[in-house]
């Protein structure tokens, strides 16, 4: 079926990295775009960008631009997200969700919890 | 940007009841708007696009409707399993996908 596998919870250290993974199957990894979407505790969702798996293209939310990167490898039909210079309000679950360039998100994970803490 | 204002905030609702949702957006989107439902612990899930189109093996009950500016979410007859937070999502703008601050329907 149909689905995106992200990889497991993480703990930080401000001014760390974080590199979350989502791995997609059921469908043609290239044909679709790759939306990442955050959520802070007992808050809202926030939309942080997309990758076009494809040609490499991505549109980053203007709040993380210098921070964020988004990446691709068709290879093995996987999405990752990198967020840099980590704060603790970065502290929220992730998570991978497939989409069109402009679009509603259809197939989630299961999110990916990360902590940022000292 | 365009901002996406949902309410009420907080529903409290009985099984049974008919209930709406509205998300406003701070400039027209034409019809490029979505609904998800989330529950707590859980991804969200996509429930309605394109303002009124039903995803498919989402219930019958839920609904959408508006175009422009306004837009609501209506579940005809609420059932245990909806219990649960709706976000509404514009996607308009080719740069930017925007969320409404979500709708938490509790039990009465």
């Amino acid at each position: 079926q149909v689905q995106v596998v992200q990889s497991g919870a993480e703990v930080k250290k401000p001014g760390a990295s974080l590199k979350v993974s989502c791995k997609a199957s059921g469908y043609t990894f290239t044909g679709y775009y790759m939306h990442w979407v955050r959520q802070a505790p007992g808050q809202g969702l926030e939309w942080m960008g997309w990758i076009d798996p494809n040609s490499g293209v991505t549109n980053y939310a203007q709040k993380f631009q210098g921070r964020v990167t988004m990446t691709g490898d068709t290879s093995i039909s996987t999405a990752y997200m990198e967020l840099s210079r980590l704060r603790s309000d970065d502290t929220a679950v992730y998570y991978c969700a497939r989409g069109e360039a402009v679009g509603a998100l259809d197939v989630w994970g299961k999110g990916t919890t990360v902590t940022v803490s000292s | 940007d365009i901002q996406m204002t949902q309410s009420p905030s907080t529903l409290s609702a009985s099984v049974g009841d008919r209930v709406t949702i509205t998300c406003r957006a701070s400039q027209t989107i034409s019809y490029w708007l979505a609904w998800y439902q989330q529950k707590p612990g859980k991804a969200p899930k996509l429930l309605i696009h394109k303002a009124s189109s039903l995803e498919s093996g989402v219930p019958s009950r839920f609904s959408g409707s508006g175009s422009g500016t306004e837009f609501t979410l209506t579940i005809s007859s609420l059932q245990p399993d909806d219990f649960a937070t709706y976000y509404c999502q514009q996607y308009n703008s080719y740069s930017t996908l925007i969320f409404g601050g979500g709708t938490k329907v509790e039990i009465k």
